[in-house]
């Protein structure tokens, strides 16, 4: 089956440092991937789009230059939250959309606790 | 403005009996429609998809059902059980749009022994 997974899965940071999550897909080709954030007991909420070897597109509301991502090849994307704050605390989630079929698989989740 | 409206929030289900979770659409463009199971601390796993040409889907004991006249879609677990507790998540998509999913605001499921 597709797998997509997340490092790390859970990172502690302490406040105005940089932290970098790697989403990766490990058995199919991604051009498109997304990034999610979500809440406790809340829906997802889409952050931005990222394509391979092009800008993201950043949702409204998302800042771009606080949430870095990166899309370096049809299986990488990450995501740098740079000079994180308590209040960037969350479960960020990525998926990717696979080439072939068009279905999105999400990857297992980070769990960010700024301090 | 809430594209995609799921219902109920929570769910509780006896062991065997059947789950249902509805959601509502908007957009007639959506022609993508599929349904994500999460448990705590995980991320969306895809449980199963549903595109406007068929009426209904079946996997296992899931099976979509979908109403295209009325904008409606819904889950059926059938033979609901325990280790099937978790959120659900219907989600909706159309081409040309990168794919981006329009998700619901998700369903609580507890199904007791």
């Amino acid at each position: 089956g597709a797998v997509v997974s997340q490092h790390p899965s859970w990172v502690i940071c302490k406040s105005g440092t940089s932290v970098k999550i790697e989403c990766r897909s490990l058995d199919f080709q991604a051009t498109t991937m997304f990034w999610y954030r979500q809440f406790p007991k809340q829906s997802l909420m889409l952050m931005a789009t990222s394509n391979e070897g092009s800008k993201a597109t950043y949702e409204q509301g998302v800042e771009k230059d606080k949430f870095l991502i990166n899309h370096a090849s049809l299986t990488l994307s990450t995501l740098t939250v740079t000079s994180a704050h308590p209040e960037d605390s969350s479960f960020y989630i990525c998926s990717a959309r696979d080439n072939r079929g068009g279905e999105q698989y999400f990857g297992p989740g980070t769990r960010l606790t700024v301090t | 403005q809430q594209q995609v409206k799921q219902s109920p929030q929570s769910l509780i289900v006896q062991k065997g009996g059947i789950s249902i979770i509805n959601c509502a659409y908007e957009n007639t463009a959506f022609d993508y429609f599929p349904w994500y199971q999460q448990f705590p601390g995980k991320g969306p796993a895809l449980l199963i998809a549903i595109r406007p040409d068929v009426s209904e889907k079946k996997e296992g004991r899931f099976t979509i059902s979908f109403n295209k006249s009325a904008k409606q879609f819904s889950l059926h677990i059938m033979d609901s059980q325990p280790g099937d507790s978790a959120t659900y998540f219907c989600a909706a998509s159309k081409r040309g749009s990168g794919s981006r999913l329009t998700f619901g605001e998700g369903t609580q499921l507890t199904v007791n022994p």
